[in-house]
């Protein structure tokens, strides 16, 4: 099974901040990653697909890239909406969830 | 516009069963595959199990692999999960979600989700 470790686990930031989060794979996935976000009590929304491309109605604020194993997720100025939990997932080889970046207010 | 409404969940004592399904409309159903994505209180997401478009082909988590059945019905744009032996470790909200446009067998990205259905295993 493939692991797929996010880090960190919490980060903290003020809007207008930008924001970088990893996710690495405990082996290649090639570009077979995504990127989701879930807000509180909500189901989880695609943002990112085949680890760069921006999944329909994303802002382009939302920006994706890594290869192989080392992927981040950058939101280059937050806006208030975008403070939630971040998940990376692979279909590499079945499907795994990373588990998981909170990105909360400072 | 695409929507997916789960239904089912519930109380059930462990080795019970349950049957969840997720009724889906605003695009052609028998076209995409689709998955059940579980996700314990607190916790992260977790794939359950997936079929593909024409019902064909399933797959299956190990933690859940000869316990959970996924199916669908194209005549009624309706997918289903049933689910027997359950543990308590099974407790979780399950969401139905519709796998993106070109994904390879058995290999998804989900670019649609349901809102989820709870299902609590406790004695």
């Amino acid at each position: 099974e493939i692991v797929l470790t996010q880090s960190p686990a919490t980060l903290s930031l003020s809007p207008g901040d930008r924001a970088t989060l990893s996710c690495r794979a405990s082996q290649s996935v090639s570009s077979n990653l995504a990127w989701y976000q879930q807000k509180c009590g909500q189901a989880p929304r695609l943002l990112i697909y085949d680890a760069s491309n921006r999944a329909t109605g994303i802002p382009a604020r939302f920006s994706g890239s890594g290869s192989g194993t080392d992927f981040t997720l950058t939101i280059s100025s937050l806006e208030p909406e975008d403070f939630a939990v971040y998940y990376c997932q692979q279909r590499s080889s079945w499907i795994t969830f990373g588990q998981g970046t909170r990105l909360e207010i400072k | 516009e695409v929507q997916l409404l789960e239904s089912g969940g519930g109380l059930v004592q462990p080795g019970g069963s349950l049957r969840l399904s997720c009724a889906a409309s605003g695009f052609s159903f028998s076209t995409y595959a689709m998955s059940w994505v579980r996700q314990a209180p607190g916790k992260g997401l977790e794939w359950v199990s997936g079929i593909s478009g024409s019902g064909g082909s399933t797959y299956y988590a190990d933690s859940v692999k000869g316990r959970f059945t996924i199916s669908r019905d194209s005549s009624k744009n309706t997918l289903f999960l049933q689910m027997s032996s359950l543990r308590v470790e099974d407790t979780a909200i399950y969401y139905c979600a519709k796998a993106a446009s070109g994904s390879p067998k058995g290999k998804y990205y989900f670019d649609y989700w349901g809102q989820g259905t709870l299902v609590t295993v406790s004695s």
